[in-house]
């Protein structure tokens, strides 16, 4: 079964709006951790926010907030004021067990077009 | 500058060949990992290594082999038993502390032919 859903394969958004990319996951665990990653065309990845299942606030980093809506399993992203930058591919990943479980297990990702 | 690098960034081979990629970090993370990328899909975890001399298998090791003889390097050996081995890989790196977000190499895109 598949840890993390990205449901939505692409999505273009204009420039200085703000864009929700979603991810649900599916954890047995009570201790686990939620990642973003940018890819840009380049193909290097950029670590952008993270959550923990027991941290009581929204994460957030700039332009990056992550809203974890944790009943539903969901952590989606939200880029604020979307820069022609941020096009690239967007990946929700998930590190299950306590810590010191290495592990991530990535979604399938979102395409981000930024348009001026 | 810390980081990771990966070398050579493209690579050609012939099929039968087995070919090593590189990856060197020096940001004294104990912690690194090898992800085989393919065209519009996520990553995939093919071996990690949490010390010196000690490796796991991840989803999809068949076909690869890793050594970690050392803590600065992490090379992976495509094997001819590797079926379908042309794809994009991926290295990265972690501290191991709370957070232990994956600091991420630039890649080597592999075409096997």
């Amino acid at each position: 079964a598949q840890k993390i859903t990205q449901t939505q394969p692409g999505m273009f958004v204009q420039e200085k709006e703000a864009v929700t990319l979603d991810c649900t996951y599916d954890t047995s665990d009570q201790s686990y951790g939620l990642f973003w990653y940018k890819q840009p065309s380049s193909g290097e990845m950029i670590f952008l926010i993270y959550q923990g299942s027991y941290d009581e606030q929204n994460a957030t980093e700039g332009r990056y907030s992550l809203n974890f809506q944790k009943a539903r399993k969901s952590a989606n992203l939200v880029i604020s004021a979307s820069q022609l930058g941020d096009s690239a591919m967007y990946f929700c990943a998930m590190r299950e067990g306590p810590f010191g479980d290495y592990k991530l297990s990535f979604g399938a990702g979102t395409t981000v077009t930024v348009r001026a | 500058d810390g980081g990771i690098t990966q070398s050579p960034k493209y690579l050609f081979r012939k099929e039968g060949q087995n070919v090593t990629l590189s990856c060197e970090q020096n940001l004294n993370h104990d912690a690194m990992y090898w992800y085989r990328q393919d065209p519009g899909q996520g990553l995939r975890l093919i071996y990690y290594s949490q010390i010196v001399n000690d490796f796991q298998k991840g989803d999809i090791a068949e076909g690869y082999s890793v050594s970690r003889e050392k803590k600065e390097s992490f090379p992976l050996t495509v094997t001819s038993a590797q079926k379908n081995p042309t794809a994009f890989y991926l290295c990265a790196s972690s501290m191991g502390d709370r957070v232990d977000e994956q600091y991420f190499g630039p890649g080597t895109r592999l075409t096997v032919t």
